[in-house]
Formats: C-alpha cells, sequence, structure tokens
C-alpha cells in the first residue's frame, strides 16, 4: 500500500511566523504535490514537483515555498504565516504508469494562523 | 477561473437507493478523470478513473460516465450505504503536464 505521512495533523501558528509542513512518501514516487483544501473552493494546486530539486507553481504560489531535496520528501514552507493561509494542507505523490497517474494523498494538516 | 465543476455541494440519498454525483469540465484537453472520496479530517482517497477512450469504467458498486461532447461525468453509487456519506470530489488532468484539476466537492449524506 501506497503511504503519504505528514509531520503534523493539527498546528497552530502565530502571524508572521515561519512554518514548515513535511511530507513524506514510501513508494520511490517521482511526483510530489501540495494543496490546501477550503470550503467552496474544493483542492487548489499550491506547488509540485516532478523530480529531485525540481518544481513548478501551481494555481496559488503566492505566500508559499516548497524544498525537494531527496525524492521521497517534499515539504512546503509559509515564509511568514497570515491568517488567510489558515486552511487544511494536503500532500499527494504520484506515479505514472500507463500513461495515467493516480494521486495518492496523505492525511492532512490543520493550519491555524492566529 | 474553475476548470472542474461540482455545481451541487450536497446531496442526501436514501440507503440502498442510487446516488448520482455530477461534475463538468470546460478544457476539451482533459483526457484523464478521477473520483475521490474524503471522509473529515483524513486526506482523499482515490475511487475510480476513466481515460477520455471510455465511456464508462465500473468496479463494483462504483460506476463512472464520461460524455465527452458535453465535457460531463457522472459516479454511480448503487447500491448506497451509509458508508458512503463522505466528501467526493472529481478530478481531470490532460497532456502535457500532469497537473490535476479538482471540483470543489460534493457532500453525499446516505440516510440509513
Amino acid at each position: 500500500d501506497v503511504k503519504v505521512t505528514q509531520s503534523s495533523r493539527y498546528l497552530v501558528k502565530r502571524t508572521g511566523e515561519k512554518v514548515f509542513l513535511e511530507c513524506v512518501q514510501d513508494m520511490d514516487h517521482e511526483n510530489m504535490f501540495w494543496y490546501r483544501q477550503d470550503p467552496g473552493l474544493g483542492l487548489r494546486l499550491i506547488y509540485f514537483s516532478y523530480d529531485v530539486k525540481m518544481k513548478e507553481k501551481g494555481d496559488i504560489p503566492e505566500g508559499y515555498s516548497v524544498s525537494r531535496e531527496k525524492k521521497e520528501r517534499f515539504s512546503l514552507i509559509l515564509e511568514s504565516a497570515s491568517t488567510n493561509q489558515t486552511s487544511m494542507y494536503l500532500c499527494a505523490s504520484s506515479d505514472r504508469e500507463l500513461g495515467q497517474e493516480t494521486q495518492y494523498f496523505g492525511p492532512g494538516t490543520r493550519l491555524l494562523v492566529l | 477561473d474553475q476548470q472542474v465543476k461540482q455545481n451541487s455541494p450536497s446531496l442526501s440519498v436514501q440507503e440502498g437507493r442510487i446516488s448520482i454525483l455530477n461534475c463538468d469540465y470546460t478544457n476539451s484537453m482533459f483526457d484523464y478523470f478521477l473520483w475521490y472520496k474524503k471522509y473529515p479530517a483524513e486526506g482523499p482517497t482515490f475511487l475510480i478513473s476513466i481515460s477520455s477512450i471510455k465511456d464508462k469504467n465500473e468496479d463494483g458498486r462504483f460506476t463512472v460516465f464520461l460524455n465527452k461532447s458535453a465535457k460531463h461525468l457522472s459516479l454511480h453509487i448503487v447500491p448506497s450505504q451509509p458508508g458512503d456519506s463522505a466528501v467526493y470530489f472529481c478530478a481531470a488532468s490532460g497532456n502535457p503536464g500532469n497537473q490535476f484539476y479538482f471540483g470543489t466537492g460534493t457532500s453525499l449524506t446516505v440516510i440509513p
């Protein structure tokens, strides 16, 4: 079974703090993704990565950065947390097979920024 | 601009009846579609997918139908069970690029 783990299930941070969200997958997947989920907005892609040290902006990258130093680990960084970054953050990984791919998600990190 | 839309935020169905969840998309380059199920406080789990070369894919109680001309897909759950109560997201992707576009979700409640 594919396993995607996220370092924290719940986080409370103060405005202006630097926040690190860690994601690890154990299936040797090339692709990794960070989304945020907000009511009425569904899942929105923040950043994704197809290889080590490679990153691509998603639909809403502003206020975020990412790091992928190792294939299994993809980190999301909030340089200076703001209250509008309060959300559920979901990490996913995938490996393209037969021309198609399925993304496997971690359990999510619910972040509250005060 | 939302490329994948789920226009029904919620749906209630009696246990044993059919649940039909709908999804519309705007990008004709999408060629692969998926449905995910999400329980509260958990990440989405993959449910079923369909490629644009097919118009139907079935897996047990779950069937996905694709109407490419209408840019519409639907998920049928027959028979519905209380454990199916969750939020369902549809997603789409196309070549080139692997980005997935998700809908806003439909919350399904199956009433015992």
